[in-house]
């Protein structure tokens, strides 16, 4: 089964900078990859979806690539802000149209 | 109002209880999904239902059954409750009407305790 293994569970950034949440799969490469952020004491909302044929796909401060040979997918937050902060989760397809989702990042931006 | 509501929102119990977590959607979906969230696991799946008529097994649906009541409603039972299952449960719908890809809509989850 396909396993994610998402960066250090916790990063914390400076506002203003530019950082990266990297997500890793480990079996066969899905067809897609989406990203979601979650909010302490909430459900995770969907960000963005990258299909295997698009190297990057963005929205608004947000980017994402997607590497199939290293098996990687890439989340850029630029010009981060304190309302940044939170956990984010990266989800792949799997078996009978699931998904099977990482452990998430928890990012913390300082003012 | 929320489009995938989740009762109760905490609940702490004990061991050997049954515990009933209910989830309704107002968004029309037809698919529908129970996760469960642990420190450092993320979110594993418990069971999944594509229609009324459709109840499938997750990752880890030992010690959990679930019942489609209606397209709006999917409840998750733990019938004879253990601390293991302390965590926080997660319920979903996604819209089949599109390709596979369609995202998952999240409630706001339920803290459950056992003690």
């Amino acid at each position: 089964s396909q396993k994610i293994e998402q960066n250090s569970e916790a990063l914390n950034i400076q506002e203003g900078k530019t950082d990266t949440l990297t997500c890793n799969y480990t079996n066969y490469s899905p067809a897609y990859l989406q990203w979601y952020r979650q909010d302490p004491g909430r459900g995770p909302v969907f960000l963005l979806l990258i299909r295997e044929n698009e190297k990057e796909k963005r929205k608004e401060r947000l980017k994402v690539t997607f590497d199939t040979t290293l098996k990687q997918s890439l989340f850029h937050i630029t010009a981060s802000q304190p309302a940044d902060s939170a956990t984010y989760l990266c989800a792949l397809p799997s078996y009978g149209q699931n998904f099977v989702f990482g452990p998430g990042t928890r990012l913390s931006v300082l003012p | 109002d929320a489009d995938v509501t989740q009762t109760p929102r905490n609940r702490i119990t004990k061991t050997g209880k049954r515990i009933m977590l209910e989830c309704s959607q107002t968004k029309g979906h037809d698919r529908m999904y129970w996760y469960r969230q642990d420190p450092g696991l993320g979110l594993r799946l418990i069971y999944y239902s594509f229609d009324v008529k459709d109840i499938n097994k997750g990752e880890i649906s030992d010690g959990y059954s679930v019942s489609r009541q209606a397209q709006a409603k999917f409840s998750l039972s733990l019938e004879s409750a253990i601390p293991n299952q302390t965590a926080l449960y997660f319920c979903a719908t996604s819209n089949p009407g599109g390709p596979s890809d369609q995202p998952q809509h999240f409630g706001d989850g339920t803290r459950l305790s056992i003690l």
